[in-house]
């Protein structure tokens, strides 16, 4: 079964500084896609970053970029240049080609002004 | 374009009482999906809906389940309800729910469970 691991429930950066998120993931497929959600407090779920699987260049969507390591089933979320904006849980994602959906439990980030 | 809304916004029931939460995705979407998030188990995919069809399905009991109707709206109905039943019940939208495709997520609804 598939299952994804966030170890750090709670983290904190100085505004203007980097912080790094981590993420793991089980499977024993070979295609599949990797997702970095936003969840600022009291409002909806919004897509950060995505990955494919199969693609071996990292991700990156302006201030946010993403490690991928495929062998270790690593996929990390860099958020350069932190701003109060970004506090929020980030829950990382896994999609199957099956079409189901693994999240999980969330990294509660708090951005320090 | 609207985005993908979800009503009621809150929700307050008693135990063993039934309930009822509908998702209206984005115009043009016809794949709906369901997640229960609680703080204990984070998400947790319920189920997802296509032309009206259930496709995939989560681990929940059958207390659990939804229907689609031809809008693409789609609705989610949890009976006899449990105090564990509390929790942030998301939807999401894609065009056709294709794997390589990205969710766009409702609001939530918040049920609490008394």
């Amino acid at each position: 079964a598939q299952t994804v691991t966030q170890s750090q429930p709670e983290m904190s950066v100085q505004e203007a500084e980097t912080v790094t998120l981590s993420c793991t993931y089980d499977t024993s497929e070979s295609d599949y896609y990797l997702f970095w959600y936003k969840q600022p407090p009291s409002r909806q779920m919004i897509l950060v970053i995505r990955q494919e699987a199969y693609k071996q260049q990292n991700a990156t969507e302006n201030r946010f970029s993403v490690n991928f390591q495929k062998a270790a089933k690593s996929f990390s979320l860099k958020i350069s240049d932190s701003q109060l904006g970004d506090a929020a849980m980030y829950f990382c994602a896994y999609r199957t080609t099956g079409n189901q959906f693994y999240f999980g439990t969330g990294t509660s980030l708090t951005v320090i002004p | 374009k609207a985005g993908v809304t979800q009503t009621p916004r809150y929700l307050i029931k008693t135990r063993g009482q039934q309930v009822t939460l509908s998702c209206s995705p984005i115009s043009g979407h016809r794949s709906v999906s369901w997640y229960q998030q609680t703080p204990g188990q984070g998400l947790q995919f319920l189920f997802e809906y296509f032309s009206e069809t259930q496709r995939n399905k989560g681990n929940f009991p059958g207390r659990f389940s939804g229907r689609q109707f031809s809008n693409s709206r789609s609705e989610m109905n949890v009976s006899t309800l449990e105090l564990g039943d509390s929790a942030l019940y998301l939807c999401a939208s894609s065009r056709v729910g294709g794997w390589l495709e990205t969710q766009y997520f409702g609001p939530g609804t918040r049920l609490l469970v008394l």
